[in-house]
């Protein structure tokens, strides 16, 4: 089946310590995305790519990074500078074409600070 | 600009009641309007979708109508569910595959 794999389910960062969080999808999707979600509260864009070698940034893109090498994957890495990092972390998917098409999400990866 | 208000929860109701979750929205352009679902621990998944005004979405039971004149998707399902226990989410899809997600209603069935 097709899908979206976003591992590790739970990840622990160190003070200092950068991280990533990965994503796969086997959908043939050109769009991915990412999303921070902190409780009570819905989701915030961190970074989007429409193609391979190309991502722009969204609305809360200080203290993290991606990158697009290949259509499949879009690995996400949660820096240092990112102060306040515990969240659960969604990656998403789509097609990209005129009419919006709907997103297809991972499981996500919930990230907390040791 | 675009956005998407969703009303608060939590929502609780018995097995078998009436579900309103109220969404309503601002847009430029044409928008297309969703809602996802979250259980615990999971991410989002497409509910129903709507691309154009006075256009239904359904699936499983609920049903949400596009409405221009009102920028409103209300969900509604006429009897839920214990299983239906979950977060939903309206969302907003517009001009270059920008999304605009509310801020979730949590829904408890009760049996």
């Amino acid at each position: 089946d097709g899908g979206i794999t976003q591992s590790p389910k739970y990840l622990f960062r160190k003070e200092g310590q950068n991280v990533t969080l990965s994503c796969e999808q086997n959908l043939n999707h050109d769009a991915m995305y990412w999303y921070r979600q902190d409780p009570g509260q819905g989701l915030r864009l961190i970074y989007y790519s429409q193609i391979v070698n190309d991502f722009q940034k969204g609305d809360i893109a200080e203290g993290y990074s991606v990158s697009r090498e290949k259509k499949e994957s879009f690995p996400l890495t949660v820096t240092s500078a990112q102060k306040n990092p515990t969240a659960f972390y969604l990656c998403a998917s789509s097609i990209w074409g005129q009419v919006p098409e709907p997103q297809h999400f991972g499981d996500g990866t919930r990230l907390s600070i040791l | 600009g675009n956005s998407v208000t969703q009303m608060e929860g939590p929502v609780t109701l018995s097995e078998e009641a009436f579900l309103t979750i109220n969404c309503t929205y601002t847009a430029t352009g044409y928008p297309s309007l969703f809602w996802y679902v979250q259980y615990p621990g999971e991410g989002l998944q497409l509910l129903l979708k709507a691309t154009k005004a006075d256009d239904k979405g359904s699936n499983k039971g609920f049903e949400a109508t596009y409405r221009k004149e009102t920028t409103s998707f209300h969900l509604e399902k006429g009897s839920v569910q214990v299983s239906d226990s979950a977060v939903y989410f309206c969302a907003l899809g517009n001009t270059g595959n920008q999304f605009y997600f509310g801020t979730g209603t949590s829904l408890t069935v009760i049996p």
